[in-house]
């Protein structure tokens, strides 16, 4: 079973700060993904990453796959209310087993 | 609305009993995939099936089954449940049997065995 630690597990600030959140494995993956999840929901997808080094932006979103294809970063500037959510992120591993990590729960507070 | 339908929303049972959650994918897609989730165990792989098929199993313990039946739509049956089987089971679905772009889940049915 492929592990991937995310960090940190609770991230609690201000509207307008700039976070840093980390998924972490020492696994190599095909591909990561990044979802979203608020109460009562299921997971929602942010971004794909597919290639070693790649990043890609989506607004206020900065993601980022390792080189090494076995971490990936996800930053958030100038946070909002809205951010708020448990962040999961997933290595594709194989044709089609998708790993979770153990998500980091963000609050912004206004 | 991701147009992953699942129902119930809610369920308290008992120990022991046996429940059947449903879901029915979004339109064209083949391929859905069963997940729980508990606070200490996360988003964890049940089961996929692709047009009928089982495509891929997980972590599902021996009381757990699934089906996907012709028009697609997909049940989940827990049998003999414990208290430890409470937890939000999300159903998810794509295209193919392939996810390289993601998954589109559901609202989830929270189980709750009392």
């Amino acid at each position: 079973t492929q592990l991937l630690e995310q960090s940190p597990q609770f991230l609690s600030i201000q509207e307008g700060e700039n976070l840093t959140v980390y998924c972490n494995s020492s696994s190599v993956f095909s591909s990561l993904q990044w979802y979203r999840q608020e109460p009562g929901e299921g997971p929602v997808l942010l971004v794909t990453v597919v290639t070693g080094g790649e990043v890609k932006k989506l607004k206020r979103l900065t993601f980022q796959f390792g080189d090494a294809r076995k971490d990936s970063s996800l930053h958030i500037t100038a946070a909002q209310p809205g951010d708020t959510g448990l962040y999961l992120c997933a290595g594709m591993a194989g044709a089609n087993n998708l790993f979770f990590g153990t998500g980091t729960r963000l609050t912004v507070i206004p | 609305d991701s147009g992953v339908t699942q129902t119930p929303k809610h369920l308290i049972t008992a120990t022991g009993q046996r429940v059947t959650l449903r879901c029915s994918p979004r339109s064209g897609d083949l391929s859905v995939y069963w997940y729980q989730q508990s606070l200490d165990q996360g988003l964890q792989f049940l089961i996929q099936y692709y047009n009928g098929e089982e495509r891929a199993k997980g972590n599902i313990l021996e009381r757990f089954s699934a089906q996907q039946f012709p028009d697609l739509h997909s049940e989940l049956n827990l049998s003999s449940l414990e208290l430890g089987d409470s937890a939000l089971y999300f159903c998810a679905s794509t295209r193919g049997d392939r996810a390289p772009d993601g998954y589109t889940f559901g609202s989830g049915t929270r189980l709750t065995v009392v």
